[in-house]
């Protein structure tokens, strides 16, 4: 199989804190790893997209400094949202391919919420 | 620009009725092509996915999708629905030539009556 899991499912921040979310896969090494949000009611967005070893590669529009991302083994990437503020309450989801040009596979995805 | 459309924002279908939600997509290549699901609070769970081949792809939960080229589309279909998949469901497209990074539809919230 393919397993992607993220940690934690969900959690709960104060204003102003960082929250690191992570994103595993399981049962194989994952050189490229996406991060995607879904804000409430709406559809999921690609965010960045994080290759081990290297930098994460941002969409537009997405504030690299706010979400910090590291790949730093071939089954690990992190998020971490930092200075968080309400409005980055949200559902953010990743997926992970073994190699490039082979699919992808998504987490189970981490409600994040901002009080 | 490349999209996914899902025209249907909410459809509400009486149990045992059929479901057809419809994708089509703007892309250069016909792309890969899936269908997701997302109950309230939770993750995706992949329904089906078509990358060449029959154009009539089963899925699971008894679902399948047809692909049509002549018109962008690959619109899914359930001939009689239960009421646990009422549930958001999501087209997604990946590039052929950009394998991972997945588009998405807007997504279709499906209701189901009793």
């Amino acid at each position: 199989g393919a397993v992607v899991s993220q940690h934690p499912s969900w959690v709960i921040c104060k204003s102003g804190t960082s929250v690191k979310i992570e994103c595993r896969s399981l049962d194989f090494q994952a050189t490229t790893m996406f991060w995607y949000r879904q804000f409430p009611k709406q559809s999921l967005m690609l965010m960045a997209t994080s290759n081990e070893g290297s930098k994460a590669t941002y969409e537009q529009g997405v504030e690299k400094d706010k979400f910090l991302i590291n790949h730093a083994s071939l089954t690990l990437s992190t998020l971490t949202v930092t200075s968080a503020h309400p409005e980055d309450s949200s559902f953010y989801i990743c997926s992970a391919q073994r190699t490039p040009n082979t699919e992808a596979f998504f987490g189970q995805g981490t409600r994040l919420t901002v009080v | 620009a490349q999209s996914v459309t899902q025209p249907d924002i909410h459809i509400t279908v009486s149990e045992g009725a059929s479901l057809e939600l419809r994708c089509n997509y703007s892309y250069g290549a016909t792309p890969y092509l899936f269908w997701y699901v997302q109950s309230p609070g939770q993750g995706l769970q992949l329904l089906l996915k078509y990358f060449s081949g029959d154009t009539l792809v089963q899925g699971i939960k008894g679902f399948e999708a047809e692909f049509k080229r002549s018109q962008s589309s690959f619109n899914l279909r359930k001939p009689s629905v239960h009421w646990s998949d009422a549930a958001e469901y999501f087209c997604a497209v990946v590039p052929t030539d950009s394998w991972g990074k997945f588009q998405f539809g807007a997504g279709t919230q499906v209701v189901v009556t009793p």
